[in-house]
């Protein structure tokens, strides 16, 4: 078990552009989570999955912004036509069904810089 | 509706020194409560969590945190502060339903001073 993955670690784009970031959870966590922290702010809730269907949606994760989990894996995160305030770090996490383990294991992050 | 609420943005010990980390947690129901580190570019690692069992709950490297009701505290210490714990501190809220979405404080970054 290597814990949860994120790539890249680091992104930078220019205003406009679409980005895309992966999540590898750890194995058998049937829940996956993504957050976004701005500098001097502790992690937002974005959205999450229940195996590989979404199951709520933050009012942050404007239309520009769009996850998907498509075989209850791995789980992308994409933002179309960037903004400069879309830049922070996003963060991952894992859980096992939340009625035995609620705990939620984190990943090391993407940073996103849009220039 | 959860929230919690870290006192104090920056805290500086000497090495040492006792470490005390505030936070204070608003709930409706039942909560669970988490203590996190994060060390500069890196991940959240769990330090330490409440799930409604013994209230004096110990974690990794020393850190131990008292679930008080009466206070809606759960206050994060350490006996003695050692270099390798400078990091920010984040406290977190959820409880038992479904989605078990985390709520978390802005943070507390701890300074430890030789």
């Amino acid at each position: 078990d290597t814990g949860v993955s994120q790539d890249p670690r680091h992104k930078i784009t220019k205003r406009g552009q679409n980005v895309t970031f992966r999540c590898d959870p750890i194995s058998e966590h049937n829940r996956l989570y993504w957050y976004r922290q701005t500098l001097g702010q502790g992690p937002e809730f974005l959205t999450y999955f229940q195996n590989e269907a979404q199951l709520e949606k933050s009012r942050l994760l404007s239309d520009r912004f769009s996850a998907e989990r498509p075989k209850g894996s791995f789980s992308t995160l994409e933002i179309q036509r960037t903004e400069q305030g879309d830049s922070a770090m996003y963060l991952c996490a894992s859980s096992f069904d939340p009625r035995f383990e609620e705990t939620q294991y984190f990943g090391p992050g993407t940073r996103l810089l849009v220039l | 509706a959860q929230s919690v609420t870290q006192l104090g943005s920056h805290v500086s010990v000497s090495e040492g020194a006792l470490v005390l980390l505030r936070c204070n947690y608003s709930s409706s129901v039942p909560p669970y409560l988490f203590w996190y580190v994060q060390y500069p570019n890196q991940g959240l690692q769990l330090l330490l969590k409440y799930t409604s069992a013994a209230t004096l709950v110990k974690g990794i490297n020393g850190f131990e945190a008292e679930f008080k009701k009466s206070e809606t505290s759960f206050h994060l210490t350490k006996p003695s502060a050692h270099m390798s714990d400078a990091a920010e501190y984040f406290c977190a809220v959820t409880h038992e339903a479904p989605g078990n979405q985390f709520y978390f404080g802005t943070g507390t970054s701890l300074t430890v001073i030789p």
